[in-house]
């Protein structure tokens, strides 16, 4: 599969734990967006990273969230000690540069709840 | 910060019908895009618009760029019960630097058989 992996699909957490969601972007693509979605709402711009450097994060909470996409391997969404408004869809898009002509390729998300 | 007023929030329409649906933003874009999303799945890009007044078919959709700049519309002929889904218009401003794409609070789209 050619698209951008995201993992898990859902994921359970009782409030306080850390959640910890993975993006793997399409092969060639070297930015990487994170987006939230909660219920019946549009897609909320979290944070913009290209390799080894966050680039926006003018839309992630200050605290308890961090993202990073290190040299190797995926792109890591934490959030610490989680409380029951973090329950969301998070999705990760992918584009080959900024511009990202023809868009963004997202993933199928990963949805947390928080218990 | 940079907002999108899609309209209509949702709606309901009988298979075969037309659609209509747009979005307008307070700033001028230099890019728009349509997304559909399917229940339990990610966007999924359906056109792209990169010119003040660009018409760009895909199938049985059509999308416009504004002449203002500051708006799209996106008509879906002949409904479908695949159609289902939300419909996210998204864009970029002009001068946006390094801003990613902003998303509207997309269209809830139900097809009645």
């Amino acid at each position: 599969n050619a698209g951008v992996m995201q993992n898990p699909r859902h994921l359970v957490r009782r409030r306080g734990q850390e959640a910890r969601l993975r993006c793997s972007p399409m092969k060639g693509h070297s930015h990487v967006y994170w987006y939230r979605q909660l219920p019946e709402e549009g897609l909320k711009f979290m944070v913009y990273l290209q390799k080894e450097n966050i680039i926006d994060e003018s839309g992630m909470p200050k605290e308890r969230f961090s993202a990073e996409f290190p040299k190797e391997g995926p792109s890591i969404l934490r959030i610490q000690q989680v409380v029951r408004g973090d329950s969301a869809a998070y999705f990760c898009a992918s584009s080959p540069n900024f511009w990202g002509r023809g868009g963004y390729t997202f993933g199928s998300g990963t949805r947390l709840t928080v218990v | 910060g940079q907002q999108l007023n899609q309209s209509p929030q949702s709606m309901f329409i009988q298979e075969g019908e037309d659609v209509s649906m747009n979005c307008t933003s307070s700033s001028i874009f230099n890019t728009w895009l349509w997304y559909k999303q399917d229940p339990g799945e990610g966007p999924v890009l359906l056109i792209a618009l990169y010119k003040a007044g660009e018409l760009t078919s895909n199938g049985r959709l059509t999308a416009q760029f504004g002449i203002t700049r500051k708006d799209s519309f996106l008509n879906i002929s002949a409904s479908i019960p695949s159609d289902v889904g939300i419909y996210f218009c998204a864009g970029r401003t002009w001068n946006s630097g390094n801003t990613p794409l902003v998303f509207g609070k997309g269209t809830r789209l139900s097809v009645i058989a």
